[in-house]
């Protein structure tokens, strides 16, 4: 099956720092890779997604950032708020798997005020 | 809030029982998507309905089933419950269901089975 991994399943930040987590994909045919916010007790909720065809995205405060080569994959999150906690899911998508997504178990972000 | 509606919120039930999830999708969308996901593990992909038939299958048991009604509301049954069932069941939705859209989650039933 496929295999999307996330580098440190727990991140601490200071209230007002830059928070980066980190993902890891094994399927080099992957052509699509949102991230997802989950705070507890809801649904995950979409926060940015890329294509393969591009190295970086920007949104509001945050960015993704893909390196096909090494078939990683970051999400940068800017000037870090408290409503920020929450766990974060990287996702991949590839047309060799059936077009299905594969999720990551996720890394638990915590903004100390 | 995503617009997904999920009942229930929470369930209780013995092992060998069946339940039924009910999942209502966003307005306007045509897509249904079934996911579980357990303590230790990330999200799995169980089944996906378009316009109320199956349009893909991932790790779905087959004590498990699903259907897409004509108003495109969409039920997860489970039976013959086992322990290890014990989980937290997002529904999610999308327009065309094509492979690049983004799927807005519900916020989930969460099942233990006792």
């Amino acid at each position: 099956g496929e295999s999307v991994g996330l580098h440190l399943p727990t991140l601490s930040v200071q209230e007002g720092d830059n928070s980066i987590i980190n993902c890891a994909y094994s399927n080099s045919a992957s052509d699509y890779f949102i991230w997802y916010k989950q705070e507890s007790g809801k649904g995950p909720q979409f926060i940015i997604d890329i294509r393969s065809n591009m190295d970086k995205r920007q949104g509001q405060r945050v960015t993704v950032l893909l390196n096909k080569t090494v078939k990683h994959l970051s999400l940068q999150i800017a000037a870090t708020q408290p409503g920020d906690s929450a766990v974060y899911f990287c996702a991949e998508r590839a047309q060799n798997t059936g077009n299905q997504f594969y999720f990551g178990t996720g890394t638990s972000l915590t903004v100390i005020p | 809030d995503s617009g997904v509606t999920q009942t229930p919120k929470h369930l209780i039930t013995a092992t060998g029982q069946r339940v039924t999830l009910r999942c209502s999708p966003r307005s306007g969308d045509l897509s249904v998507y079934w996911y579980q996901q357990s303590l230790d593990q990330g999200l799995q992909f169980l089944i996906q309905y378009y316009n109320g038939e199956e349009r893909a299958k991932g790790n779905i048991l087959e004590r498990f089933s699903a259907q897409q009604f004509p108003d495109l509301h969409s039920e997860l049954n489970l039976s013959s419950l086992e322990l290890g069932d014990s989980a937290l069941y997002f529904c999610a939705s999308s327009v065309w269901g094509t492979a690049q859209e983004t799927q807005y989650f519900g916020p989930g039933t969460r099942l233990l089975v006792l």
